[in-house]
């Protein structure tokens, strides 16, 4: 069955610091991918997605490459902010339409 | 445009009860999703209905149920509440025009459950 498989968190760094999130998937046919943020006492928000294979996913200064002979979607930004502390979701929907998340990886960026 | 709403927002209960859970969609979303997120892990999907009828289920017991009503909106029901059913349960509604896939889900804020 489908499965997403994250980097392991927390993940800790300094403000202005280069982040990557790893992800991994394996699925049949083309799934579309996502990153799903979600802040403290929150809900998931949708921060990027990627439909098809070589698309790159962007918003608020992350981005994300859908790469299928990889099978990756890792998640990039070039400078942090402490604003950017959150748990991040790695998430693909595939030829089922039942969507799979990863576990989260948890941000934490100190000042 | 509101965003997907759920209620309650708290909700805490004695193990063997019975729960409902509420969520409208986004004005136009004809389908809803449920997800149970457990402290510490990823979504989990429950079911996922579309112009009222049940279009995926996921790996839980039959005390899960749910329904969609002609307005689009959506009711899960926990019965013999488990101390294990203590999450974050959250409502999803997407966009299904041409077709089954769904591109992007967007999330309400959650109802959180507590099992005492």
């Amino acid at each position: 069955g489908d499965s997403v498989t994250q980097m392991e968190g927390p993940v800790t760094l300094s403000e202005e610091a280069f982040l990557t999130i790893n992800c991994t998937y394996t699925a049949t046919g083309y799934p579309s991918l996502f990153w799903y943020v979600q802040y403290p006492g929150e809900g998931l928000q949708l921060l990027l997605k990627a439909t098809k294979a070589d698309d790159k996913g962007s918003n608020k200064g992350f981005e994300a490459t859908y790469r299928k002979e990889t099978t990756s979607f890792h998640l990039e930004k070039g400078s942090v902010q402490v604003s950017d502390s959150a748990v991040y979701f790695c998430a693909l929907s595939g030829g089922s339409y039942i969507p799979t998340f990863g576990r989260g990886t948890s941000l934490i960026v100190h000042p | 445009d509101a965003g997907v709403t759920q209620s309650p927002t708290h909700l805490i209960k004695t193990r063997g009860q019975q729960v409902t859970l509420r969520c409208s969609p986004i004005s136009g979303h004809k389908s809803v999703s449920w997800y149970q997120q457990v402290l510490g892990q990823g979504p989990q999907f429950i079911f996922q209905y579309y112009e009222k009828e049940e279009r995926g289920r996921g790996n839980f017991p039959d005390r899960f149920s749910a329904r969609q009503f002609p307005n689009y909106s959506s009711e899960l029901n926990v019965n013999a509440l488990l101390l294990g059913d203590s999450a974050l349960y959250l409502c999803a509604s997407s966009d299904l025009a041409g077709g089954l896939r769904a591109d992007t889900q967007y999330f309400g804020p959650g109802t959180r459950l507590t099992v005492l």
